[in-house]
């Protein structure tokens, strides 16, 4: 399997412009999470879904911030206008659902943001 | 409200030396357990985890983790790190409620490996 595939693994952007990261999560997976990695705060959880709805964006830091699953086979994360203080880095990961063995969560290889 | 602790945030070991980096939970009931590891630059990979059983669990790269209930501790080791091991590590709990597994994760614990 190609595993979780986001895009871009590396963006620079001047604040206030509008930022997207894109994600395909691994085929037949039914959960999407989006988390942010930086040092300050190490790895938050942002938001997840589970086929395709968004079911807790209580870490979803403010409304600059939005997130969509159209289908099982891509989400975005917006951010707009973006700020300085949104340089992270953003990782995507999904998980299948088995009812008594727990979900194991595999991770894409990050979009590293930097705003200027 | 669920926590991890990993109270080690920089270890070093020399190559060839045994490793053990330190995770303690606080949770209403036992977690899922996880260990990831994170090299300069990349995602995280999934070392091992713990669902049920036997409580010594083998990982990938020769790394194996123990859950002791009594202590709410998992803790991972090695008999031999390698230079290739120096990286983050992070210890990650998950609620056992079925379905979507929130992750939550320590600090994490950097490992840098003289040799």
């Amino acid at each position: 399997d190609a595993g979780v595939i986001q895009s871009p693994r590396h963006e620079v952007t001047e604040m206030g412009q509008e930022v997207t990261l894109r994600c395909k999560p691994i085929s037949g997976h039914d959960y999407l999470f989006w988390y942010r990695q930086t040092m300050m705060r190490g790895l938050e959880l942002l938001i997840y879904f589970n086929n395709n709805v968004p079911i807790d964006d209580s870490g979803m830091p403010e409304d600059r911030f939005s997130a969509k699953m159209p289908n099982a086979s891509f989400s975005t994360l917006k951010i707009q206008p973006s700020e300085p203080r949104d340089s992270a880095v953003y990782f995507c990961a999904s998980s299948p659902v088995r009812r008594g063995w727990g979900n194991t969560i595999y991770f894409g290889e990050g979009s590293w943001l930097t705003v200027v | 409200a669920q926590s991890v602790t990993q109270p080690d945030i920089h270890i070093t070991v020399s190559e060839g030396a045994s490793l053990e980096l330190r995770c303690n939970y606080s949770y209403g009931a036992t977690p899922y357990l996880f260990w990831y590891v994170q090299s300069p630059g990349q995602g995280l990979q999934l070392l091992l985890k713990y669902f049920s059983g036997d409580t010594l669990v083998q990982g990938i790269k020769g790394f194996e983790a123990e859950f002791k209930r009594s202590q709410s501790s998992f803790n991972l080791r090695k008999p031999s790190v390698h230079w290739s091991d120096a990286a983050e590590y992070f210890c990650a709990v998950a609620p056992r409620a079925g379905t979507a597994s929130k992750l939550t994760f320590g600090t994490g614990t950097r490992l840098q490996v003289t040799l």
